[in-house]
């Protein structure tokens, strides 16, 4: 059974304190995988996606990366408004309907 | 601009009430998809649709009901079948390997 495990539940930074937040997969083939940012009553926001190990993509102070087993987000020199919740989702090779299937999340406070 | 509506942001529903839930896009894009997302849980699958006059079940499908009869459009209904049906639902579509969210519409029962 496809599964994707997102850790830590939640992480409290202080403002400018670099740290990194992971994604475990477990799927038959990667097609790919897919980080979004969730603010509270809002819609998932997409971030990137990944297809293949290695591959790596930037966009301000995230950073997310990927290899055979996992993902993960770095955060560089956060900012308390990086605070939300950041989701991790992956498609399946296998899958015949194109559903991402996501992570719990995690919950990332940016404090000043 | 282009993007995924979801109207209304919030919705109340009485016992025994069906209610239906909006989501428009002007992406073009042909997939689209409903999820529900409960507090400390991931999203979950409820309906999704590859072309017009076309859908499928998701894992959660029980309870619910969907329609396709354009491709900007996808309105899923929460009947009075579905016994908790106070969630956060959101709808998204798809091109390629990119799926793009509408802001949600938070549906609580009274």
């Amino acid at each position: 059974e496809d599964q994707v495990t997102q850790s830590p539940e939640a992480l409290r930074l202080q403002e400018g304190e670099s740290s990194s937040l992971n994604c475990s997969y477990t799927v038959s083939g990667l097609r790919g995988l897919f980080w979004y940012r969730q603010d509270p009553g809002k819609g998932p926001e997409f971030l990137f996606t990944l297809y293949s190990a290695g591959e790596e993509k930037e966009k301000e102070r995230l950073k997310a990366t990927l290899t055979k087993k996992e993902s993960f987000l770095h955060i560089t020199a956060p900012k308390p408004e990086d605070s939300a919740t950041y989701l991790c989702a992956v498609q399946d090779l296998g899958g015949s309907q194109g559903n991402l299937i996501f992570g719990k999340g995690t919950k990332l406070s940016v404090k000043p | 601009d282009g993007g995924i509506t979801q109207s209304p942001k919030y919705l109340f529903r009485k016992e025994g009430q069906n209610v239906t839930l909006s989501c428009e896009q002007n992406l073009n894009h042909d997939a689209m998809y409903w999820y529900r997302q409960d507090p400390g849980q991931g999203l979950r699958l409820i309906y999704y649709s590859q072309i017009v006059n076309d859908f499928q079940k998701g894992d959660i499908a029980e309870g619910y009901s969907v329609s396709r009869e354009k491709k900007e459009s996808f309105p899923l209904t929460v009947t009075s079948a579905q016994k908790n049906p106070t969630a956060f639902y959101l709808c998204a579509c798809r091109r390629n390997t990119e799926a793009f969210f509408g802001q949600g519409t938070r549906l609580t029962v009274v």
